[in-house]
């Protein structure tokens, strides 16, 4: 079975500031896939970035990076420049490929302070 | 976009009552999921479908069940609810990977207290 963990359940940055989300994982497959979602206060849950297991290049949209290190099974979430729009919990995940169940760590709280 | 609509967004329960959550998704997916996220615990499924009238259990399904009558429609159901089944419930929708796609879209959750 896949586990996710995040060991800081909250952190707060100052705006503008650079943020790193840890997440670890546990799995004894070679090709899954990697996701951090984020949920902001009293909104859905939607994807921030995504990484396949099988690809060194790390992942990049706009703001986010993720730093993926599948020797040491890490996936921490970088947010540069970041807004106030960025407050939401983050959950890393992760999923087999070829199979349904997508494996949720529990959850980072992250405040940006104006 | 694709849209996953949770019919209530706030309910309030006794226990032992029948509760039903409604979901339902506009774009055809194959796959449909029920989390339960709580405070320190994260994301757990509960049960999840890959096709009609197709069912598999997730990580925590004692205490529910679920129907799957039509493509767009996923139901949960709490049999008899009880005061550990408080909590916010997600639902989920996905298209199968082999279309390449296997990013979940999420609905905006439904709260249930139970009394």
């Amino acid at each position: 079975a896949q586990t996710v963990t995040q060991s800081q359940p909250e952190m707060s940055v100052q705006e503008a500031e650079t943020v790193t989300l840890s997440c670890t994982y546990d799995t004894s497959e070679n090709n899954y896939y990697l996701f951090w979602y984020k949920q902001p206060p009293s909104r859905q849950m939607i994807l921030v970035i995504r990484q396949e297991a099988y690809k060194q290049q790390n992942a990049t949209e706009n703001r986010f990076s993720v730093n993926f290190q599948k020797a040491a099974k890490s996936f921490s979430l970088k947010i540069s420049d970041s807004q106030l729009g960025d407050t939401a919990m983050y959950f890393c995940a992760s999923r087999r490929f070829g199979n349904e169940k997508l494996t949720f760590g529990t959850g980072t709280r992250l405040t940006i302070i104006p | 976009d694709v849209k996953v609509t949770q019919s209530s967004r706030y309910l309030v329960k006794r226990t032992g009552e029948k509760v039903f959550l409604e979901c339902v998704q506009d774009m055809d997916h194959e796959n449909m999921f029920w989390y339960r996220q709580d405070p320190g615990l994260g994301l757990r499924l509960i049960y999840f479908s890959y096709d009609v009238k197709m069912k598999e259990k997730g990580d925590i399904p004692e205490g529910y069940s679920v129907s799957r009558e039509k493509k767009e429609r996923f139901s949960l159901i709490l049999e008899s609810a009880s005061t550990n089944q408080t909590s916010m419930y997600l639902c989920a929708s996905r298209p199968t990977e082999r279309l390449g796609a296997n990013v979940l879209t999420f609905g905006a959750g439904s709260r249930l207290t139970v009394l």
